[in-house]
């Protein structure tokens, strides 16, 4: 079956835009994770879902960050007003639940780069 | 503090060696944890999971072992091959997911 999809795959946009990232996860899956991984740096987590509620949203870096998943499916990540160091890959992982026990499965990822 | 620590950053070996990537972490509480394999420009691979209650795993060429009371884990590599070359990253899973920077493999023909 079709695996984690995310689009765009790359997105150059201009600082003080908005931009959408969009998540597809593996169908059926009920847990939902957006992540960033900036140049040099290590993967950061941004947020969960769980179904289309978000319990933690402890990760997002700023206010300018949201993100929601509509029927329990696709998620969207929207960085208002982005910054250049908003510049990253941004990676969607999906898992059957959020137990704990689940292993994630990553979709490949969406560069952003703010000019 | 929970967190992920990798070592060493960066290993070159020639192919054919066997070779061992570690992971520590603190906090022995964890649900479980995840080896990945991320080539450059790509997302990442899954390689080996290890559920909390496990002590290891294998797929292929690679091994994975948990030892949570001493809050490590290695990736064993056998016969290693210049497409092994990657960065490899170790995710341990306790209420949230968190990273090691990553050891960034090189397997020389």
């Amino acid at each position: 079956g079709a695996g984690v999809s995310q689009s765009p795959s790359n997105k150059v946009t201009e600082k003080g835009k908005d931009v959408e990232l969009r998540c597809d996860p593996i169908s059926g899956h009920t847990a939902l994770y957006w992540y960033r991984q900036s140049l040099g740096q290590g993967l950061e987590f941004l947020i969960y879902f769980q179904g289309n509620s978000a319990p933690d949203k402890s990760g997002l870096p700023s206010d300018r960050f949201s993100a929601e998943r509509t029927g329990g499916s696709v998620s969207t990540l929207t960085i208002q007003r982005t910054q250049q160091e908003d510049s990253a890959v941004y990676l969607c992982a999906s898992s059957p639940q959020t137990s704990g026990g689940n292993e994630q499965f990553f979709g490949p990822g969406t560069r952003l780069t703010v000019l | 503090k929970q967190e992920v620590t990798q070592i060493p950053a960066a290993l070159s070996v020639p192919e054919g060696e066997n070779l061992v990537l570690n992971c520590s972490f603190t906090d022995s509480a964890i649900y479980n944890l995840q080896w990945f394999r991320q080539d450059p420009g790509k997302g990442l691979t899954s390689l080996l999971l290890i559920q909390s209650s496990q002590r290891e795993q294998t797929s292929g060429r690679l091994n994975a072992s948990l030892d949570k009371s001493s809050g490590r884990s290695t990736l064993y590599i056998a016969a290693s091959q210049p497409g092994d070359s990657a960065t490899y990253l170790c995710a341990v899973r306790w209420d949230d997911m968190r990273f090691g920077a990553g050891t960034r493999l090189t397997v020389k023909p």
